[in-house]
């Protein structure tokens, strides 16, 4: 197994347009998490899986962004009509219930 | 809404030398789980230590140890022995039981001095 892969690793994108990020965890795993992570914080939650099942979505999460996890394997995070604030390095992570999770590398938006 | 502080927004440390980073949470919870997670520069975030608040010991992994306080909501992570590598920045993380959403700290960044 090769860990949690994310993709693209870059994406710059004018703003308002949409983007579509993917995550593929390890495969043993049945959770799957996003974060989003801003210069010098640390991670905030955007959502979770569990196989196919989207367990939690932060309220602070607008509608412009969705998740998927079709048949509990990889996910795709997609934001609609992007905006500056959404300049930010999308975490992906996965793991099994009750241990830590095992990151991949990130997705960088820039939104210009 | 559980909380996670990191007090120390920088330490640094003379290789070979310990150093020991603070974190402290705010929960209702009695059973919760607690990370630290380091992330190098430019690099994937990894973990450290997990640590079981319903376990009394401190989790130790080779040269990373936690003291846990549960009953002052602490959480330290002490590095020993401290090498080059070392130099990251550091995240303390809380779990609830069902272990889902994690919250983080703001980090501590580490700098190791040759």
């Amino acid at each position: 197994d090769t860990g949690v892969s994310q993709n693209p690793r870059h994406k710059i994108t004018k703003r308002g347009q949409n983007v579509t990020f993917r995550c593929d965890p390890i495969s043993e795993h049945n959770r799957l998490y996003w974060y989003r992570q801003t210069l010098g914080q640390g991670p905030e939650f955007l959502t979770y899986f569990q196989n196919e099942a989207q367990l939690e979505k932060s309220r602070l999460l607008s509608d412009r962004f969705s998740a998927e996890r079709p048949k509990g394997s990889f996910s795709t995070l997609e934001i609609q009509r992007t905006e500056q604030g959404d300049s930010a390095m999308y975490l992906c992570a996965s793991s099994l219930v009750r241990y830590g999770y095992t990151f991949g590398s990130g997705t960088r938006l820039t939104v210009v | 809404a559980q909380t996670v502080t990191q007090s120390q927004p920088e330490m640094s440390v003379q290789e070979a030398e310990t150093v020991t980073l603070s974190c402290t949470y705010d929960t209702s919870e009695s059973d919760y789980y607690l990370f630290w997670y380091k992330q190098p520069p430019s690099r994937q975030m990894i973990l450290v230590i997990r640590q079981e608040a319903y376990k009394q010991q401190n989790a130790t992994e080779n040269r990373f140890s936690v003291n846990f306080q549960k009953a002052a909501k602490s959480f330290s992570l002490k590095i020993s022995d401290s090498q080059l590598g070392d130099a990251a920045m550091y995240f303390c993380a809380y779990s609830n039981a069902n272990a889902g959403k994690s919250t983080f700290g703001d980090g501590t960044t580490l700098t190791v001095k040759p």
